[in-house]
């Protein structure tokens, strides 16, 4: 069974701690995506990565900045958390070519600073 | 831009009751449109896609149909049932998208027995 794994589950952290959030896939897909999720908001985009060490950034890449040095892993920094970054924050992949619009996600991280 | 909207939730319906979603975008060209859904502590699973207009997406009983002339792609099921309790998002491509979904706010739906 295919599957995405995010590390944690619930995260508690303090405004300007640095924040690791890390994503790993065991398809071999290419592409790789975070997303934060808000009430009303439905999902944003904040980085994506299409090939081990490419990133761009997504819709709301502030904040945030992404490593991605395997292919099967991508992580997700916030280098000093505020309290504005308190969300549930989704990993997806997706395989390249014709199926690269089919994600498959994790479970979420729900992150809460203080 | 690219857009989605969708009917905002929570929607209350019971048992066996008949389904409707409504989900309408704004995009350029011709987008693929998708239903993703997320079931209470998991992750967001596609549900039903369609690519091209008067496509007919389906999957577990779920339907949705691509008008491109009314630019909508609403989710329906003849009837539902409590596990179909979840988190249902509309989602388009752009037709110069390769890797970007538009997402829309996603409605709930919680089914009573």
């Amino acid at each position: 069974d295919v599957k995405v794994t995010q590390s944690s589950r619930y995260l508690v952290k303090r405004t300007g701690e640095k924040v690791f959030l890390e994503c790993v896939q065991d398809m071999d897909h290419e592409n790789m995506f975070w997303y934060r999720q808000d009430p009303g908001l439905g999902l944003r985009l904040i980085y994506f990565s299409y090939d081990v060490k490419m990133k761009e950034k997504g819709d709301i890449p502030e904040g945030y900045s992404v490593s991605r040095e395997k292919k099967e892993r991508f992580s997700l920094i916030l280098e000093s958390a505020s309290t504005n970054q308190t969300s549930m924050y989704l990993c997806a992949s997706s395989p390249g070519g014709a199926g690269a619009n089919v994600l498959t996600f994790g479970a979420g991280s729900r992150l809460t600073v203080l | 831009g690219d857009s989605v909207t969708q009917m905002e939730g929570p929607v209350t319906l019971s048992e066996e009751a008949f389904l409707t979603i409504n989900c309408t975008y704004t995009a350029t060209g011709y987008p693929s449109l998708f239903w993703y859904v997320q079931y209470p502590g998991e992750g967001l699973q596609l549900l039903l896609k369609a690519t091209k207009a008067d496509d007919k997406g389906s999957n577990k009983g779920f339907e949705a149909t691509y008008r491109k002339e009314t630019t909508s792609f609403h989710l329906e099921k003849g009837s539902v049932q409590v596990s179909d309790s979840a988190v249902y998002f509309c989602a388009l491509r752009g037709g110069d998208s390769n890797y970007q979904l538009i997402w829309g706010a996603g409605t709930k739906l919680i089914i009573k027995p």
